[in-house]
């Protein structure tokens, strides 16, 4: 069974700019998270969806927004960036999201300059 | 709301010596609780977990003891090896903002050096 997928591994923006990233989940399961890890804050929580409806939702500005589609694939978006959302983006799937036992994809690396 | 807190390190031991990772939770209810390992250049990776108060989880010789009365759930091993390194998360499952839903929260991770 193919893990999760996240691509691009890589991202160079310019401050402004926005950026799009996507995430394949693991095939079955319904629910995608999206987690912020950067060395000063740590692993934080950005959203999740299930079944193509936005469940829970961190404390982060309406710059970043995500969505999920039918087949559970989810992108995450973000506007204006700026030098702060300098991070590696890690998508998780689950079966339900009930249990706490999330499935990490290797990430997204995003620089901004 | 919910927070976890582990010992930040980093932590650099020698091979076979013994590891202990401190973490302590805040939290309304009954969480469940795990830990979670991030090897270099790669996504986290579940290690074990609990899910009721005096659970043990255990993997590959970690183990971790979930102590209500002390609210914590230290991640300890008898002996290290070098391929242990990595960056050690705790983590707690309990419902998140909306009141109806579970999400993650995590500790900001201890990073794991074992030396030859």
């Amino acid at each position: 069974k193919a893990g999760v997928t996240q691509t691009p591994r890589y991202l160079i923006k310019t401050r402004g700019q926005q950026v799009t990233l996507s995430c394949s989940p693991i095939s079955g399961h319904r629910s995608v998270s999206w987690y912020q890890q950067t060395p000063g804050q740590g692993l934080q929580f950005l959203f999740e969806y299930f079944s193509e409806t936005q469940r829970n939702k961190g404390n982060f500005p309406g710059r970043f927004s995500g969505r999920q589609f039918s087949n559970s694939r989810s992108e995450m978006n973000v506007s204006t960036l700026e030098l702060g959302d300098s991070a590696l983006y890690l998508c998780a799937s689950s079966l339900a999201a009930t249990d706490g036992i999330q499935y990490f994809g290797a990430g997204t690396r995003l620089s901004v300059l | 709301g919910n927070s976890v807190t582990q010992m930040e390190g980093p932590v650099t031991l020698s091979e076979e010596a013994f590891l202990t990772i401190n973490c302590t939770y805040t939290a309304t209810g009954y969480p469940s609780l795990f830990w979670y390992v991030q090897y270099p250049g790669e996504g986290l990776q579940l290690l074990l977990k609990a899910t009721k108060a005096d659970d043990k989880g255990s993997n590959k010789g970690f183990e971790a003891t979930y102590r209500k009365e002390t609210t914590s759930f230290h991640l300890e091993k008898g002996s290290v090896q070098v391929s242990d390194s990595a960056v050690y998360f705790c983590a707690l499952s309990g419902r998140g903002s909306g009141g109806s839903n579970y999400k993650l929260t995590f500790g900001k991770g201890t990073l794991l050096t074992v030396n030859p």
